[in-house]
């Protein structure tokens, strides 16, 4: 139980172009989902949570209008990084916390691998 | 920064032995928790302790917790080569996680 299902896993695209990460909890319904960056042989940044149904919440220092958020339903977050460049090429992480059973615990995607060119 | 930090940040041993790997953090915390990340995976959830919590056991792992001095430690017993990833401490507040900076395990068949 608690699967989260991240795709797509591996995505290469030009510089200038939007791309579409979708973050879905399979079994679960999740109410809180948490998008993360991680650059290599670093530690997870925390870049902003997503709820059901409101505006996300962003990190100090992560612009809203590069990295948009949408949390349309109990088991579908998406982050869209708009007009992307190669600085923002990076893994990206989506978790989601299953609060019928633990509320602090996140069960993780298997992330995003994003190269821009 | 609020990052946590975690020593060592790499360690190799032979398969058999006993590894431990150490977390320190700045902030208040609810819990203290520990994941696991294979070669460019997601984290997998190995651990939790509260707050109010000294020592906790699931398998072959073994956790501590020292909020006086803001540290925690993982300890992996009898160490297998599946066991080869990185591990992370995070710290818990208010359902937000904040990582450390993790240590490279390495076991040697």
């Amino acid at each position: 139980g608690a699967v989260v299902s991240q795709h797509p896993s591996w995505v290469i695209c030009k510089s200038g172009t939007s791309v579409k990460i979708e973050c879905r909890s399979l079994d679960f319904q999740a109410t809180t989902m948490f998008w993360y960056r991680q650059f290599p042989k670093q530690s997870l940044m925390l870049m902003a949570t997503s709820n059901e149904g409101s505006k996300a919440t962003y990190e100090q220092g992560v612009e809203k209008d590069k990295f948009l958020i949408n949390h349309a339903s109990l088991t579908l977050s998406t982050l869209t990084v708009t007009s992307a460049h190669p600085e923002d090429s990076s893994f990206y992480i989506c978790s989601a916390g299953d609060y019928n059973r633990n509320k602090n615990i996140q069960y993780f995607g298997a992330g995003t691998r994003l190269s821009v060119l | 920064s609020q990052q946590g930090e975690e020593d060592p940040q790499a360690l190799s041993i032979q398969e058999g032995e006993n590894a431990t790997m150490n977390c320190s953090y700045k902030t208040s915390i609810n819990n203290l928790q520990w994941y696991r990340q294979n070669s460019g995976r997601g984290l997998v959830h190995l651990i939790l302790i509260r707050s109010n919590e000294r020592e906790k056991h699931s398998g072959r792992l073994r956790v501590t917790l020292d909020t006086s001095k803001k540290s925690s430690s993982l300890l992996i017993t009898a160490s297998r080569a599946a066991d080869t990833a990185s591990y992370f401490c995070a710290t818990g507040l208010d359902e937000k996680l904040t990582f450390g900076t993790g240590t490279r395990l390495t076991i040697i068949p």
